[in-house]
């Protein structure tokens, strides 16, 4: 059963506006969350990150918000740009000490310019 | 740094053929992890390694699937038969411990596909 769900497979915006990505959880105990861009051919890179005692957090652009209540997170891209046109998959880990992330099925976005 | 290294890059192979995916981490990190990636279950992770012992194997689908890291600069994934459904792009993954969440740097990947 998937822990942490994206149910929007893709996403289309527009340049300069804004870009939110959802992802779901049902896990209560994860208390740690990231967001990891792919381009095709490429690996995953580490985007942004929350803690469970934070329900915002903000780099530049980009901006997580953590509904702990929901079980719900977001991403904000802000304005959106050609070049932040990827698949995005958030990720989640417990306190537990064992260092294992789970990752949703991402959401592909593509900006329009 | 290089990053991590994978290879190779794509793989295409007959079913009950052996597959070995390599992978160098990045020079000092201390964990390795191996991930699949498929469209239906999104990036599963397969199993990781802290200072080349296995840690957590409870993601590796089936016995025919098996993991090594002989020492700090190499690891290999091994599928032994293939078959059809383990086509999927394969990833590794390092990371050093600097704190309780840290960043996982990935590996471009090895598309693995099973005829």
């Amino acid at each position: 059963d998937q822990q942490v769900k994206q149910n929007s497979p893709s996403l289309s915006v527009q340049e300069g506006r804004i870009s939110i990505l959802n992802c779901d959880y049902t896990n209560s105990m994860f208390d740690y969350f990231l967001w990891y861009k792919k381009y095709p051919a490429e690996g995953p890179t580490f985007l942004i990150s929350i803690s469970s005692i934070k329900d915002k957090n903000e780099d530049g652009r980009f901006t997580v918000f953590l509904n702990k209540s929901a079980k719900h997170l977001s991403l904000h891209i802000v304005p959106s740009q050609p070049g932040d046109s990827a698949v995005y998959f958030c990720a989640a880990s417990a306190d537990s000490g064992t260092y294992k992330y789970i990752f949703g099925t991402g959401t592909r976005l593509k900006v329009l310019a | 740094d290089a990053g991590v290294i994978q290879s190779p890059r794509h793989e295409v192979t007959e079913m009950g053929q052996e597959v070995t995916l390599r992978c160098k981490p990045i020079s000092g990190h201390d964990y390795l992890f191996w991930y699949r990636q498929t469209m239906m279950r999104g990036l599963e992770l397969l199993i990781y390694f802290n200072n080349n012992v296995p840690i957590d194997d409870s993601g590796m689908p089936e016995d025919r699937f098996s993991a090594k890291m002989p020492n700090a600069s190499f690891s290999t994934l091994k599928i032994q038969p293939s078959e059809p459904r383990d086509s999927a792009v394969y990833f590794c993954a390092s990371s050093l411990w600097t704190s309780k969440f840290s960043e996982q740097y990935f590996g471009p990947g090895t598309r693995l596909t099973v005829t």
